[in-house]
């Protein structure tokens, strides 16, 4: 079964701090994993995506590091600042596979304190 | 260069009806994927369209249904509405050749009662 499993549900860091999220997945012919952010009552905006072939993608203050033998990612954001407060998604899809869409986690509420 | 955008923004329906949404991709973007937001949960793959034909869906009924236009642009058809179909239903765009990378629009709201 596809399933993207994402944690926490929820999670505060003060300003300046580092947000971790974990996601693990089940499907080995996933080959592209996103990142997406969301504010209330807006649509996902992809905020930064790997493959399977690096172990780590930065870009900014948001780092996505990738374990593919334990089918495993997470997304770091470093110096966290409260205009990050928002819901993340991560993501992954076979890009090669047809067109199954995105297999989307639960999400994982943030919220940066000042 | 323009984003994605969707129409309406808001809707509210009655159980029994029917209800037609609609998308314009985002400028250089050939393929459409359709996807529901429940409330607190992610999104989840309705269909894809490409070349104005459905080329994969979802664990969805056969009541939604959709259709892809020459210049793109996108429409998600829903019949015989109940009150789960209240959610958040989004458009994503992708480039041609890269169907992985998909932006997002606004969504539209969708109320059932």
């Amino acid at each position: 079964q596809q399933q993207v499993k994402q944690s926490p549900q929820s999670l505060i860091v003060q300003k300046g701090g580092i947000s971790i999220i974990n996601c693990a997945y089940e499907n080995t012919a996933f080959d592209y994993f996103p990142w997406y952010q969301q504010f209330p009552g807006k649509g996902p905006a992809l905020l930064i995506a790997i493959r399977p072939d690096v172990s780590e993608k930065k870009e900014g203050r948001f780092t996505i590091s990738f374990n593919k033998s334990a089918k495993q990612f997470s997304l770091h954001i470093m110096d966290s600042q409260p205009g990050d407060s928002a819901t993340y998604f991560c993501a992954a899809i076979h890009s090669g596979g047809g067109a199954d869409g995105l297999t989307f986690g639960k999400g994982t509420h943030l919220i940066i304190q000042p | 260069e323009t984003g994605v955008t969707q129409s309406p923004t808001h809707l509210i329906k009655t159980r029994g009806q029917q209800v037609t949404l609609r998308c314009s991709s985002q400028s250089g973007h050939n393929t459409v994927s359709w996807y529901q937001q429940a409330l607190g949960q992610g999104p989840q793959f309705i269909f894809q369209y490409y070349r104005e034909e459905e080329n994969g869906r979802g664990n969805f009924p056969p009541r939604f249904s959709g259709l892809q236009f020459p210049n793109y642009s996108s429409e998600l058809n829903v019949n015989a509405l109940e009150l789960d179909d209240s959610a958040l239903y989004l458009c994503a765009s992708s480039f041609p050749g890269t169907q992985e990378t998909q932006y997002f629009g606004p969504g539209t709201r969708l109320l059932v009662l």
